[in-house]
């Protein structure tokens, strides 16, 4: 059975650019996080969904958005790209909330020059 | 808010040899779940081992065990037997245990890089 799948794997944008993220999670899992991680630092979580809902959102600027479809995939959006914004992007799904355990995809890193 | 501390940046062992990883929290919470993930070079989070505070015995996966002191708020990582790809970066996790809107937020340490030694 496939992973937690995130594309692109790698990107490069410019300040001021608008980059969106893919997650598509383990076949037959709802909830969908998204997490920031900064060089050399731990994931910040960013946002959850749980069946199309928000269910929890970080301590993030609002140029950062997400959604979730109902194939259970799930965007993240980032508006107004800034230098500090360069990290890993992180998406994990779990079959649903209180199960206790999150899988993590390898990654979308995002370059901002 | 938790929060959630490794004091340890790098750390190396003797391949065969045991090495143990620091990890301490805080919370004012009395039930909560802990983790250890390895994060390797390929980036993706692996989940080590998971502990349940309600639960007095130390979670143990092969070669790999937990020292859970919740008094002191202390969750240690002890493996065994260390092998060539047991090399990655260490993260302690905190997750509440229960939340009536599902989240399921996970507060992550600055991790610890294990290098072993052939």
């Amino acid at each position: 059975d496939a992973g937690v799948t995130q594309s692109p794997t790698h990107l490069i944008k410019t300040r001021g650019q608008h980059v969106t993220l893919r997650c598509s999670p383990i076949s037959g899992h709802k909830s969908v996080s998204w997490y920031q991680q900064v060089l050399g630092q731990g994931p910040q979580f960013i946002f959850q969904y749980y069946e199309k809902e928000e269910r929890g959102r970080g301590n993030f600027p609002d140029r950062f958005s997400a959604r979730q479809f109902p194939n259970y995939s799930s965007e993240l959006n980032v508006n107004a790209l800034l230098l500090g914004d360069s990290a890993l992007y992180l998406c994990a799904s779990s079959s649903g909330p209180n199960t206790g355990e999150l899988f993590f995809g390898e990654g979308s890193r995002l370059t901002v020059l | 808010a938790q929060t959630v501390t490794q004091s340890q940046p790098e750390m190396s062992v003797q391949e065969a040899e045991t090495v143990t990883l620091s990890c301490t929290y805080d919370t004012s919470e009395s039930d909560y779940y802990l983790f250890w993930y390895k994060q390797p070079p390929s980036r993706q989070m692996i989940l080590v081992i998971r502990q349940e505070a309600y639960k007095q015995q130390n979670a143990t996966e092969n070669r790999f065990s937990v020292n859970f002191q919740k008094a002191a708020k202390s969750f240690s990582l002890k493996i065994s037997d260390s092998q060539l790809g047991d090399a990655a970066m260490y993260f302690c996790a905190y997750r509440s245990w229960f939340s009536n809107f599902g989240n399921e937020k996970l507060t992550f340490g600055t991790g610890t890089r294990l290098t072993i030694i052939p």
